[in-house]
């Protein structure tokens, strides 16, 4: 069965420090895959998504990026982060048509 | 104008109620519509998905899409405390198309009081 992790589960950072967040997805091969944030009361807003290894589309500019070095691993960074940047960070995968996105257990980041 | 919108409430409701959680949207292209629902620090969990308009049930829950109105419908029968969680309208064009990612509304709190 596909399974996807995702880590850390909670992450503290100082203002101007770097971040990657990683996530793995197992038992599928070639995956659409995304990141989301989730802030309070905003919903889920798309930050990327890959079609496949290299292939990246940002949907919000911003200071971070987002990268896929390998198929099943989708990997979102900053070089600086910000205040704003504190959130819940989701990944997700899909494989198909119309069977809906999967999702990963979150990481919390909170930016101090 | 957001593309999905929703409700954020809070909704609370005794056990054993109807609920009914509602959903509009604007974008006509949009053909697949569906329902996660979130527990508290939890990823979101796909519910319910539905293909244009029309209904789908399963145990306790039914999904509605009415796509000349553009609304997105989801009914709990016999509400259980369990079912206290957000839960998130999503809506995704279609495939290969240029509404070819999945929108969310912002979900709606629902509480099940015992």
């Amino acid at each position: 069965s596909q399974t996807i992790h995702q880590w850390p589960a909670t992450l503290v950072q100082p203002v101007g420090s770097p971040l990657s967040l990683e996530c793995t997805v197992e038992g599928t091969s070639n995956p659409n895959l995304y990141w989301y944030r989730q802030a309070a009361g905003r919903g889920l807003q798309l930050l990327f998504y890959s079609v496949g290894i290299g292939q990246i589309s940002s949907e919000v500019p911003q200071n971070l990026s987002a990268s896929r070095p390998q198929d099943r691993q989708f990997i979102l960074s900053s070089k600086k982060l910000l205040l704003s940047d504190s959130g819940f960070y989701l990944c997700a995968w899909s494989v198909g048509q119309g069977f809906g996105y999967t999702f990963g257990s979150g990481t919390r980041l909170t930016v101090v | 104008q957001k593309e999905v919108e929703q409700d954020p409430g809070p909704l609370s409701v005794p056990e054993g109620a109807i609920v009914s959680l509602n959903c509009t949207y604007s974008n006509s292209a949009f053909q697949y519509f569906m329902w996660y629902r979130q527990y508290s620090r939890k990823g979101p969990e796909l519910l319910m998905y539905t293909y244009s308009s029309g209904n789908k049930e399963d145990g306790r829950f039914t999904a509605q899409v009415d796509k000349s109105s553009k609304y997105i419908s989801l009914f709990i029968r016999d509400s259980q405390p369990s079912d206290s969680a957000t839960y998130l309208c999503a809506a995704h064009g279609p495939y290969g198309g240029a509404t070819n990612k999945l929108i969310f509304g912002t979900g709606t709190l629902l509480a099940v009081q015992p």
